[in-house]
């Protein structure tokens, strides 16, 4: 079956820590992206990727980065310049960047600072 | 401001009752409007997805509407069950934005 697999589901990282979020995907889409999710906001976008070896920021960029080697993976990093870490984070994917386009949602990693 | 506004934030409901959920959003140029669902620790589901010309559309127990003119949609549950209880997202695109979502818990 065709889907989105992100990993770990929870994950915990020490303050001054690098950490790194996984997300596969194996429906052939081109467009992925990295979304952060907090209590009493909408999902908010971090960067996300049209295309394997381009990405580009989202309203909240600081203290992220990404990389795209393969059309199937866009691993998140959050690093310590995240003065904030802690959050649900959830992957997607869709066949082309655009509205147009429905998305399909990873299961997200919980991330907590320790 | 966010713009894309749900109400309530949150909303408790007997089983087997109806709600009705609203979304009123700002976002132009307009392309289509989704509701999600979204169980705790997991990932938003597609419910529905209007476009500008549609006014209603329908996925079992769930119906959406669409006022295009006054950017308002709403979602409407029919007879709940327990396994409603979730978060349901309003996301407008052309660009998705995604309203905060209203909580829902259906109890016995």
């Amino acid at each position: 079956d065709g889907g989105i697999t992100q990993s770990p589901k929870y994950l915990f990282r020490k303050e001054g820590q690098n950490v790194t979020l996984s997300c596969e995907q194996n429906l052939n889409h081109d467009a992925m992206y990295w979304y952060r999710q907090d209590p009493g906001q909408g999902l908010r976008l971090i960067y996300y990727s049209q295309i394997v070896n381009d990405f580009q920021k989202g309203d909240i960029a600081e203290g992220y980065s990404v990389s795209r080697e393969k059309k199937e993976s866009f691993p998140l990093t959050v690093t310590s310049a995240q003065k904030n870490p802690t959050a649900f984070y959830l992957c997607a994917s869709s066949a082309r960047t655009g509205g147009d386009y429905g998305y399909t949602f990873g299961s997200g990693t919980r991330l907590t600072v320790v | 401001k966010n713009q894309v506004e749900q109400s309530p934030q949150s909303l408790i409901i007997l089983e087997g009752k109806n709600c009705t959920l609203q979304c009123n959003y700002t976002v132009s140029p307009f392309s289509n409007l989704r509701w999600y669902k979204q169980d705790t620790g997991r990932g938003p589901v597609s419910l529905t997805i209007m476009t500008f010309s549609e006014n209603t559309k329908s996925n079992g127990r769930y119906t959406a509407t669409l006022d295009a003119d006054t950017k308002q949609s709403s979602l409407h549950i029919t007879a709940s069950q327990l396994s409603d209880s979730a978060s349901y997202i309003c996301v407008v695109s052309v660009d998705m934005r995604f309203g905060a979502g209203t909580r829902l818990t259906v109890k016995p």
